[in-house]
């Protein structure tokens, strides 16, 4: 089957570290997206790629950073400069201008 | 900069009640729209989208979405609503066209259906 694939489920992040996600699609779709979710917050994009090699920020990408070595692989690093980091991480994929298939999420904690 | 607003935070009907969830976006050029579902402890699911054409698109699940463009709405309906609408719904556009495909989302409308 076809999809995306987040990993862990859970993750717990001590304040200082920083923690990476994991996200791997099969779709062979060329778009890859980060989005937080926060309640009563919907969803807000973190950074996206249209392409291997190239990524740029979206609205909230102070504290993380991404890279794209693979078409199939968008990882997304919590850095320990993300003030306030405990969220449910969301990535997505998508053929360019076209709807999004979406991950089953990663929800951090810092403890 | 586009924005897409959802005007009810929460809502809450009786089964078999109608519904209707509004949507309104801030963009002046051509655009995809979308709603998004996602049910308790599960992943965002498409649920229908427009991108030309009849305004008036149907999804799963009975629901269905209307593309006002004089109204920069896409207001999502459904006739009759069951226990198992129960999630939280969001709006989402695309401008068409554009350099970016990224979606911009909503902030979400929970519903509550009572049994």
């Amino acid at each position: 089957d076809g999809g995306i694939t987040q990993s862990p489920k859970y993750l717990f992040r001590k304040e200082g570290q920083n923690v990476t996600l994991s996200c791997e699609q099969n779709l062979n779709h060329d778009a890859m997206y980060w989005y937080r979710q926060d309640p009563g917050q919907g969803l807000r994009l973190i950074y996206y790629s249209q392409i291997v090699n190239d990524f740029q920020k979206g609205d909230i990408a102070e504290g993380y950073s991404v890279s794209r070595e693979k078409k199939e692989s968008f990882p997304l690093t919590v850095t320990s400069a993300q003030k306030n980091p405990t969220a449910f991480y969301l990535c997505a994929s998508s053929r360019v201008n076209y709807g999004y298939t979406f991950g089953s999420g990663t929800r951090l904690t810092v403890v | 900069a586009q924005s897409v607003s959802q005007h009810n935070h929460h809502v809450i009907l009786s089964e078999a009640a109608s519904l209707e969830l509004g949507c309104n976006y801030s963009y002046g050029g051509t655009v995809n729209l979308f709603w998004y579902v996602q049910y308790p402890g599960q992943h965002l699911q498409l649920l229908l989208k427009y991108f030309s054409g009849d305004p008036l698109v149907k999804g799963i699940k009975g629901f269905e979405a209307e593309f006002i463009k004089s109204k920069f709405s896409f207001n999502l309906r459904k006739p009759s609503v069951q226990w198992s609408d129960t999630a939280e719904y969001f709006c989402a556009v695309n401008a068409h066209g554009g350099s970016q495909g990224n979606l911009i989302f909503g902030k979400g409308t929970k519903l509550s259906v009572k049994p």
